[in-house]
């Protein structure tokens, strides 16, 4: 079964820093994506960054990048130059990719709040 | 570009009433998903469905049923609601492959209060 771990409930930051978000997944399905999802406070989810499993390369979007080491089964959002609009809701995501039917779950950690201060 | 449409966004109920959530989207995805986010919990998954006429259950099925009788439109039924139904509902949809990108687009969520 699918295991999603978020560890941090909560994170402080200063404006302009860097910050780690960490993610720990579990699964025996050898094709899977991993995705970063961002809730503020307003509620909906923003979909951040996708790694998947087979890809090489750490993924990057903008300021998130996603420091995904396949052999430790972890997959950590990082925000560089953090600032006061990151304050917000983190949720790590996995869904394997199967495509099997009643295998493609798309499982979710608890979050991690992230606060941005000056 | 409508993306993903819940409806309602805000409901109150009383015990044992019964009501639908309607998912509606317009990108042709093959996925959808049902989750109820409460304070501490994440987001679990109630139901999902990898295709017209499909559902499985998800980790907390108990209490409600799903129908997916259209490909864009994905239904969630309380049949007899009760206090710990209350929650903040997201739907879910996306293409069933990874591969091709595969981020789920949510709608904007519904507020369930049971009383």
């Amino acid at each position: 079964a699918q295991k999603i771990t978020q560890t941090q409930p909560g994170m402080f930051v200063q404006e302009k820093e860097a910050v780690t978000l960490d993610c720990t997944y579990d699964t025996s399905d050898p094709s899977y994506g991993l995705f970063w999802y961002k809730q503020p406070s307003s509620g909906e989810m923003i979909f951040l960054i996708y790694q998947g499993s087979y890809d090489q390369q750490n993924a990057t979007e903008g300021r998130y990048s996603l420091n995904f080491q396949k052999a430790r089964k972890s997959a950590n959002l990082v925000i560089s130059a953090s600032q006061l609009g990151d304050s917000a809701m983190y949720f790590c995501a996995m869904r394997d990719d199967l495509n099997t039917g009643t295998a493609s779950k798309l499982t979710f950690g608890t979050g991690t709040r992230l606060q941005v201060t000056l | 570009n409508a993306g993903v449409t819940q409806t309602p966004k805000f409901r109150v109920l009383k015990t044992g009433q019964s009501m639908t959530l309607l998912c509606a989207q317009d990108m042709n995805h093959e996925y959808m998903y049902w989750y109820r986010q409460d304070p501490g919990m994440g987001l679990r998954l109630i139901h999902y469905s990898v295709g017209e006429g499909t559902t499985a259950k998800g980790e907390v099925p108990d209490g409600y049923n799903v129908s997916r009788l259209k490909k864009q439109n994905f239904l969630l039924g309380l049949e007899s609601a009760a206090p710990s139904q209350t929650s903040v509902y997201f739907c879910a949809s996306s293409y069933s492959r990874t591969l091709l990108g595969g981020e789920a687009f949510f709608g904007q969520g519904t507020r369930l209060t049971v009383v």
